[in-house]
């Protein structure tokens, strides 16, 4: 049973490019989270999802990011026109109905230059 | 501000030594968890404790809880240097849909 895959380990953007970040959940998981760490923090609770439906994206900046979870496919985390403050490392956590426990992906390294 | 919050921010100790981590937290809580993310690495689940269970053993790590003072501590005994990570602690939010994490405590075992 494979993990949380995320992709790509690494992104490089230019300022004003658009990011985009693909969580994989673990089988049978329908619950998708996911978390920003910049460097030197602890995470930040961004968005949790359920398959096609939003539930709290409470720590979602207001502009730019947008997040996705479709029926079919990974979970998207979405940067539009990326800023130097960005740069972070994005996490994705998946878990079961009804779980207490997440399980998370290696994250990806976001790197605006 | 963070519903956790670990102490010390960074601990450093001889290998064979013991290293004791604490997270205190604000609201009540489901359950509390313990992370360990090493360097550039994603994060490992250590340790999940019920908020009606007061002491849970895995291996080397023994955790604590005490929701009277909304606090909880981790302890790796007999240390070694593949300990050297940042450990998170964590919390459920009361409505159940996320995961909230404190600032984590940087721990240096020195060979």
């Amino acid at each position: 049973n494979a993990g949380v895959m995320q992709n790509p380990r690494h992104l490089v953007r230019r300022r004003g490019q658009e990011a985009r970040l693909r969580c994989s959940p673990m089988k049978g998981h329908s619950h998708v989270y996911w978390y920003r760490q910049l460097p030197e923090e602890g995470l930040k609770f961004m968005v949790y999802l359920q398959k096609e439906n939003i539930i709290d994206e409470s720590g979602m900046p207001k502009e730019r990011f947008s997040a996705e979870f479709p029926k079919e496919g990974p979970s998207i985390l979405r940067i539009q026109q990326v800023v130097r403050g960005d740069s972070a490392a994005y996490f994705c956590a998946s878990s079961g109905q009804g779980a207490s426990e997440a399980f998370f992906g290696q994250g990806t390294r976001l790197t605006v230059v | 501000s963070q519903q956790g919050e670990e102490d010390p921010q960074a601990l450093s100790i001889q290998e064979g030594e013991n290293a004791t981590m604490n997270c205190s937290y604000k609201t009540s809580i489901n359950n509390l968890q313990w992370y360990r993310q090493n360097s550039g690495r994603g994060l490992v689940h250590l340790i999940l404790i019920r908020s009606n269970e007061r002491e849970k053993h895995s291996g080397r790590l023994r955790v604590t809880l005490d929701t009277s003072k909304k606090s909880s501590s981790l302890l790796i005994t007999a240390s070694r240097a593949a300990d050297t990570a940042s450990y998170f602690c964590a919390t459920d939010d009361p409505g159940g849909f996320k995961t909230i994490f404190g600032a984590g405590t940087r721990l240096f075992v020195k060979a």
